[in-house]
């Protein structure tokens, strides 16, 4: 059962414009949102990370979206480089300890110049 | 400051034989983590250590899977008597008290 719904699973973006992915959750117990940036042969990086009392945290050109009735969340990021290119993936727990980090299942990034 | 350290980066084993897959979590950190990744899949959580304690293996295979912490050296996860279906690259991830887990570079196991 996969805790965590991500989408697309793939998402090509020329230079300049934004990339928006998706997440939704279902279990309403957690309350730690955490997006993770992975390039090939690398372990996930922390991107940016949200709560559920606020419904956006912006950190430079990301941005998380929250909607906690609907329970879902996206990550947007802004003036996309070619740089951005990467696998993102969405989480979720109850708490921040790594034990409890439900995975979506990824969002391969390709911007074009 | 080095990050969390994998080795080795890469592993083939045949079938029936051991994986041992090594992690040293970043200085200071005495929470270990490990997850798996298959292909086009999410990571999915395996177990958390401590120092000598086994915290949480919910994530972890009845059988032939192992992990361990010790006092001195790296946390060691072991795969006794591989099989295909273990082929995966496995991450390791390491946290202070106060959180803030850093994941390693893992390390791709393939099975043959």
């Amino acid at each position: 059962q996969q805790q965590v719904k991500q989408s697309p699973q793939s998402l090509i973006v020329q230079k300049g414009g934004i990339s928006i992915i998706n997440c939704a959750y279902e279990n309403t117990a957690f309350d730690y949102f955490p997006w993770y940036q992975q390039f090939p042969g690398k372990g996930p990086a922390l991107l940016i990370a949200i709560r559920p009392d606020v419904s956006e945290k912006k950190e430079g050109r990301f941005t998380i979206s929250f909607n906690k009735s609907a329970k879902q969340f996206s990550l947007h990021i802004m003036d996309s480089q070619p740089g951005d290119s990467a696998t993102y993936f969405c989480a979720a727990s109850r708490g921040t300890g790594a034990n409890n980090l439900f995975f979506g299942t990824g969002t391969r990034l390709t911007v074009i110049p | 400051n080095a990050g969390v350290m994998q080795n080795p980066r890469h592993l083939v084993r045949r079938r029936g034989q051991e994986a041992r897959l090594r992690c040293s979590p970043m200085k200071g950190h005495s929470h270990v983590y490990w997850y798996r990744q298959l292909p086009e899949e999410g990571l999915k959580f395996m177990v958390y250590l401590q120092k000598e304690n086994i915290i949480d293996e919910s994530g972890m295979p009845k059988e032939r899977f192992s992990a361990e912490f010790p006092k001195e050296g790296p946390s060691i996860l072991r795969i006794q008597q591989v099989v295909r279906g273990d082929s995966a690259a496995y991450f390791c991830a390491s946290s202070g008290i106060q959180g803030g887990n850093t994941f390693g570079s893992g390390t791709r196991l393939t099975v043959v």
